[in-house]
């Protein structure tokens, strides 16, 4: 089955650590995606990758790193830089370029506690 | 920058009722998308809405945009308890990134 899988499901930090987020999809998709949801809200661009190799900042990047180093995989590191990182974290994945009716994609979410 | 408004942020509704979403948005885009996220969950596509007069149905969602006014609706025709949850519109920017709106929780009461 194509689709995409972040790992791990809860993850607790404490506060000074930093944490690596896990994002894998076997959907030969070019574009890939990190959110960030905060209770009772939408979801905040953190990072975006168009292609290997090349990720872009969204529009709340501080305090977080990605990489992009195998088509498939996207990481995302949330450091101790991150002074409010508790939240639920959803990658998502598309083509690059379609003029098809196609969406984007979401993996089941992480979501991170920091004790 | 690109704002995107939904409202409302809460709606209760009896089965049965219908309703409407509606989503604004600031500045020039052809695709909007629609998403449900049921508690604790990830997000379920429910439309992909390319043009301007786009309109897409399934079962009781309809959704519709207008790219001159910068607007999408969703409407719900008789609601069912099944329906509950919260519903996001997302628009796209050049490099395929979406912006989310705050989300309708939406509670369909028996």
């Amino acid at each position: 089955d194509g689709g995409i899988t972040q790992s791990p499901k809860y993850l607790f930090r404490k506060e000074g650590q930093n944490v690596t987020l896990s994002c894998e999809q076997n959907l030969n998709h070019d574009a890939m995606y990190w959110y960030r949801q905060d209770p009772g809200q939408g979801l905040r661009l953190i990072y975006y990758s168009q292609i290997v190799n090349d990720f872009q900042k969204g529009d709340i990047a501080e305090g977080y790193s990605v990489s992009r180093e195998k088509k498939e995989s996207f990481p995302l590191t949330v450091t101790s830089a991150q002074k409010n990182p508790t939240a639920f974290y959803l990658c998502a994945s598309s083509p690059r370029q379609t003029l098809f009716t196609d969406t984007q994609y979401f993996g089941p979410g992480t979501r991170l506690t920091v004790l | 920058e690109l704002k995107v408004e939904q409202n409302p942020l809460f709606l209760s509704m009896q089965e049965g009722k219908n309703y409407t979403i509606y989503c604004n948005y600031s500045t020039t885009s052809d695709r909007l998308y629609w998403y449900r996220q049921d508690p604790g969950k990830s997000l379920e596509s429910l439309f992909v809405l390319l043009s301007n007069g786009a309109v897409k149905q399934e079962g009781r969602l309809m959704a519709s945009l207008d790219t001159k006014a910068r607007l999408s609706t969703l409407h719900i025709t008789a609601a069912v308890h099944d329906l509950s949850a919260t519903y996001f519109c997302a628009v796209e920017g050049s490099a395929r990134q979406l912006t989310f709106g705050s989300g309708t929780q939406l509670t369909v009461l028996p």
